[in-house]
């Protein structure tokens, strides 16, 4: 079973800063998500992906699949990123796989 | 664009109860997984299918089962219901193309309250 650490757990910031939060997983994937949710919601899918780097607004996901690791990284951040942010993973067996969640980080963005 | 629909978005039951809860996939998506998430716990896999047959299983309990019908939809039953059953379930949808998944995509959950 994949093990799958999130750091920073908490993070709170202000308005403007660059956010980074870190995953790292110990088994071969087939696909890494990053996912938001905020309290008592719903979960949203921001990225899935496999390999190199992807853009979405201020949003940016890195991923090194030989260091078994990926990074979300939110630029000029506001009030409405504040959400729980969480990384899960697809095991590499390529059929229909659950996924294999992070604890999450709890980001708090102060206007 | 079309998401992934669950309902009901909440529901209250008594322990023993029974409770069904119901996922509609994105139109095209092959493949449904089921999640559930207890308060102030991180989402557990329960059951996944593909093509209408299961494909793969989690921590779901024997009193829970799951099937995905002709449409694509999918249903789960969860009898004799306990308070620690109390969580947010949710359903996501995918298409699945060799050993790839395409389109993941999250419901909003059900709510489910055991009291």
């Amino acid at each position: 079973k994949n093990e799958v650490e999130q750091s920073p757990q908490n993070l709170t910031a202000q308005e403007g800063e660059f956010i980074t939060i870190n995953c790292s997983y110990s088994v071969g994937i087939s696909a890494l998500h990053w996912l938001q949710q905020h309290p008592g919601g719903g979960i949203v899918s921001l990225f899935m992906l496999s390999s190199g780097k992807k853009k979405h607004g201020r949003l940016i996901a890195t991923i090194n699949i030989q260091e078994k690791h990926s990074s979300l990284h939110i630029t000029a951040s506001h009030p409405r990123d504040s959400a729980v942010y969480i990384c899960a993973v697809s095991n590499s067996g390529g059929g229909a796989d659950g996924l294999t969640f992070g604890k999450g980080t709890h980001l708090i963005i102060q206007p | 664009a079309a998401g992934v629909i669950q309902s009901p978005r909440h529901l209250i039951k008594e322990k023993r109860e029974t409770a069904t809860l119901k996922c509609y996939p994105i139109p095209r998506h092959d493949t449904v997984y089921w999640y559930q998430q207890g308060p102030g716990q991180d989402p557990q896999f329960l059951i996944s299918f593909y093509e209408k047959m299961q494909s793969d299983k989690g921590s779901i309990p024997d009193r829970f089962s799951a099937q995905q019908f002709s449409d694509y939809h999918s249903e789960l039953n969860m009898s004799s219901l306990e308070l620690g059953d109390s969580a947010l379930y949710f359903c996501a949808s995918s298409l699945k193309e060799g050993r790839a998944n395409y389109g993941y995509t999250f419901g909003s959950g059900t709510r489910l309250t055991v009291v």
